[in-house]
């Protein structure tokens, strides 16, 4: 059983970033992916991109490629999402997520959601 | 890029009867070589994180009940709720795992 604990919301202004983090228990981290999604209010669920933490290989939607950067930490087990030049339409609950396997991109365990506001 | 669109949006259901949701791809998600399809599904439900129930298409989730079932191969998916339970009131959400990752915009379930 994993569990996937994520830090608490977020309020930034236009224009900063954000970095949440996501906190794995077990001890598989290392050879596990973990995958940062989003939704924004009412719309439906957005991948953003990957990461292998034995590896550090990652992988970005490519609309995110140069704004986003996924990292982790192997010593606390934690995954790490960041967002830079924040827009309200970056306004979204971020999750993370846990791949079923090696290259079985789908997802059966997920953090419980990050709220991410942008307002100025 | 591949794009899912599921139908319909909303659905409502009488308890005990059978919901039917489905997903059409814009492109095939059948890999032909290893026989499978690249598709899954998720239930939401209001300020919880989305829980997957199918991938494969059609192979159930450890813990998912039987009353859940996918069907449909290259670009046409079904998910069936064969008795609609009251604690099966969510949004549901296709996915492809084929092509990077898309999700089908939702369709949401109530009771009639």
């Amino acid at each position: 059983q994993v569990q996937l604990v994520q830090s608490g919301a977020e309020v930034r202004k236009p224009g900063s970033s954000v970095k949440v983090s996501c906190k794995a228990s077990g001890d598989t981290f290392s050879t596990d992916t973990f995958t940062w999604l989003r939704q924004a209010p009412g719309r439906g669920l957005e991948w953003m991109g990957r990461i292998v933490p034995g590896v550090g290989m990652t992988n970005y939607e490519q609309r995110f490629q140069g704004r986003v950067t996924i990292t982790a930490d192997k010593s606390t087990n934690t995954a790490y999402l960041e967002v830079t030049r924040l827009t309200y339409d970056d306004t979204a609950v971020y999750f993370c997520a846990r791949d079923f396997g090696m290259a079985q991109y789908f997802f059966n365990y997920w953090g419980q959601g990050t709220l991410v506001t942008v307002s100025s | 890029d591949i794009v899912l669109t599921q139908s319909p949006d909303s659905l409502a259901v009488s308890l005990g009867e059978r919901a039917t949701i489905n997903c059409k791809s814009s492109h095939s998600i059948l890999h032909t070589s290893k026989n499978k399809n690249y598709l899954a599904w998720y239930q939401q439900k209001p300020g919880q994180p989305p829980k997957l129930l199918i991938y494969w298409a059609s192979t159930r989730d450890s813990g998912v009940p039987e009353r859940f079932s996918g069907s449909g191969s290259g670009t046409d998916f079904t998910l069936t709720i064969s008795s609609l339970q009251a604690e099966d009131v969510a949004v549901y959400y296709c996915q492809q795992y084929f092509s990077t990752v898309a999700f089908g915009q939702g369709t949401k379930v109530e009771i009639k």
